[in-house]
């Protein structure tokens, strides 16, 4: 049982390139989020999914795109990337009112 | 606008004393609180919940301390030990999908 994992766990990408963040939880849960973190920001929520092929916008959604077509995976994808968006990205997963986490990803926009 | 506020940034306390983190929110939508634990490099990890019909909430060597009149909740470490050094996320809900909001952290560091 590995939980939340996500992949890549670090990636570097130039202004304007596109990439794709992949969350995968094993715990059958219905309930998938993004957030990303930044620096006196706490965590801030990106989008969610509360089943597959159902997605729903967070607080900060804009320059973000996301699918879940399997219940168990949820992407987060850049399309164009900016330096606005060098943050570290983490996927949730939730049962009842606990959520689970995975490790993150640290993403850098040069 | 920042509905949940963790005040403090940082804390420092003696191993074996109490550690105090406290967390303030505006909603009153919110009924559900939530801490969690986060070391470096990793994801925040569940610590210990309250819902709204209760004051305190008792974990172990955690407690979760609510009063909703004043919008404040606490969470109290007894005895502090080194490894509890991490930074702590409150996290508040108002049910819908449990879109929880976070506030922006505060580091403990226990001194041995």
């Amino acid at each position: 049982n590995a939980g939340v994992t996500q992949t890549p766990k670090f990636r570097v990408l130039k202004t304007g390139q596109s990439m794709t963040l992949l969350c995968a939880q094993d715990m059958n849960h219905e309930y998938m989020y993004w957030y990303r973190q930044d620096p006196g920001m706490g965590l801030r929520l990106i989008h969610y999914s509360v089943g597959e092929g159902t997605t729903a916008k967070g607080e900060v959604p804009d320059g973000y795109n996301v699918s879940r077509l399997k219940k168990q995976n949820f992407l987060l994808g850049l399309e164009s990337a900016a330096p606005s968006q060098t943050s570290v990205y983490f996927c949730a997963s939730n049962n009842k009112n606990e959520q689970f986490f995975g490790p993150g990803t640290r993403l850098t926009v040069l | 606008d920042q509905q949940v506020k963790q005040n403090s940034p940082s804390l420092s306390v003696q191993e074996g004393r109490i550690s105090i983190l406290n967390c303030d929110y505006t909603n009153s939508m919110f009924d559900y609180f939530l801490w969690y634990k986060k070391y470096p490099a990793e994801g925040p990890t569940f610590l210990i919940s309250i819902s709204s019909i209760k004051d305190k909430n008792e974990d172990g060597r955690f407690t979760v301390f609510l009063n909703k009149s004043a919008k404040h909740l606490s969470l109290h470490i007894v005895p502090s030990q080194p490894g509890d050094s991490a930074v702590y996320f409150c996290a508040a809900d108002s049910g819908g999908y449990q879109k929880v909001t976070f506030g922006t952290g505060t580091k403990l560091q226990v001194i041995p």
